[in-house]
C-alpha cells in the first residue's frame, strides 16, 4: 500500500516557465514533509522541506505547498532552468511516532526545454 | 558526497551467491538508512539503525540482512542474491529525531547486478 504517491511518472516544461509537482499521501500521521531531487549516477539530494504547522515554505525559486485537508504538497519551481532536470522525490514521516522514517513516493522525471 | 561513502559503486554477482554492501560516514549521525531504488516504485526502505548493535526492519527487508558494529559503518549482505535484488542501493544518515529540517543525506549509491 503506497502511503506517498507521485502520479505523474514525468513532466516536460519549457525554460522560463513554471514546474509543479504533486504528491498525495495517505497517512494523517505524517507531519513532516520533504522534497529531494536527484540526478542520474548521484544520491538524492534534499530540495525543500515543510512542517504540518504550515501550509507554505519558500526557498529562492523553490516553494512547497501543503494542504493537510486534502492530504496534497505540490512543488512549484519558478522560473524553470534546464538545470532543474532530474528526477524529484516526495518524502513523508511521522515525527510523534518516534522512528522518524521517511517513506518515498515514485519519484517524477522533470525535463525543461531550452 | 562529503561524509558518506558506499562500496562498491557496481557489482555484478551470481545468483545464489552472499554479497555484502558498505556505507561508511564520518559525520558521527546516529541513525543509518539503507534503501533501494527501482522503477516505478521510488525509494523503499530496506533496514534502519538507530545506533550500534541497534537495528530494525524497513517495508521490503526479506533476504536482507545489516550490521551495525560501530557507529560509522553500516553493512547490509544479501544472503543469497536473486535476480529479483538487481537494483540500486543507497544509504543515508541522519542526525537525531526532530534536529534540523534537512531529513537524510543520502550516498552516491551502489549498482548491483544479478545475473
Amino acid at each position: 500500500d503506497q502511503q506517498v504517491k507521485q502520479n505523474s511518472p514525468s513532466l516536460s516544461v519549457q525554460e522560463g516557465r513554471i514546474s509543479i509537482l504533486n504528491c498525495d499521501y495517505t497517512n494523517s500521521m505524517f507531519d513532516y514533509f520533504l522534497w529531494y531531487k536527484k540526478y542520474p549516477a548521484e544520491g538524492p539530494t534534499f530540495l525543500i522541506s515543510i512542517s504540518s504547522i504550515k501550509d507554505k515554505n519558500e526557498d529562492g525559486r523553490f516553494t512547497v505547498f501543503l494542504n493537510k485537508s486534502a492530504k496534497h504538497l505540490s512543488l512549484h519551481i519558478v522560473p524553470s532552468q534546464p538545470g532543474d532536470s532530474a528526477v524529484y522525490f516526495c518524502a513523508a514521516s511521522a515525527r510523534t511516532s518516534g522512528t522518524y522514517k521517511y517513506i518515498f513516493g515514485t519519484g517524477t522525471r522533470l525535463k525543461v526545454l531550452a | 558526497d562529503a561524509g558518506i561513502t558506499q562500496s562498491p559503486r557496481h557489482k555484478v554477482t551470481e545468483t545464489g551467491t552472499p554479497v555484502t554492501l558498505r556505507c561508511h560516514q564520518t559525520e558521527n549521525h546516529r541513525y543509518m538508512y539503507w534503501y533501494r531504488q527501482d522503477p516505478g516504485h521510488g525509494l523503499r526502505l530496506i533496514h534502519y539503525s538507530y545506533g550500534v548493535k541497534d537495528t530494525d526492519k524497513g517495508e521490503v527487508s526479506d533476504g536482507y540482512s545489516v550490521s551495525r558494529s560501530k557507529t560509522e559503518d553500516f553493512l547490509l549482505t544479501l544472503e543469497s542474491a536473486t535476480s529479483s535484488q538487481t537494483s540500486v542501493y543507497f544509504c543515508a544518515i541522519s542526525e537525531a529525531p526532530g534536529q534540523g529540517s534537512y531529513g537524510y543525506t543520502f550516498g552516491s549509491g551502489t549498482r548491483l547486478t544479478v545475473v
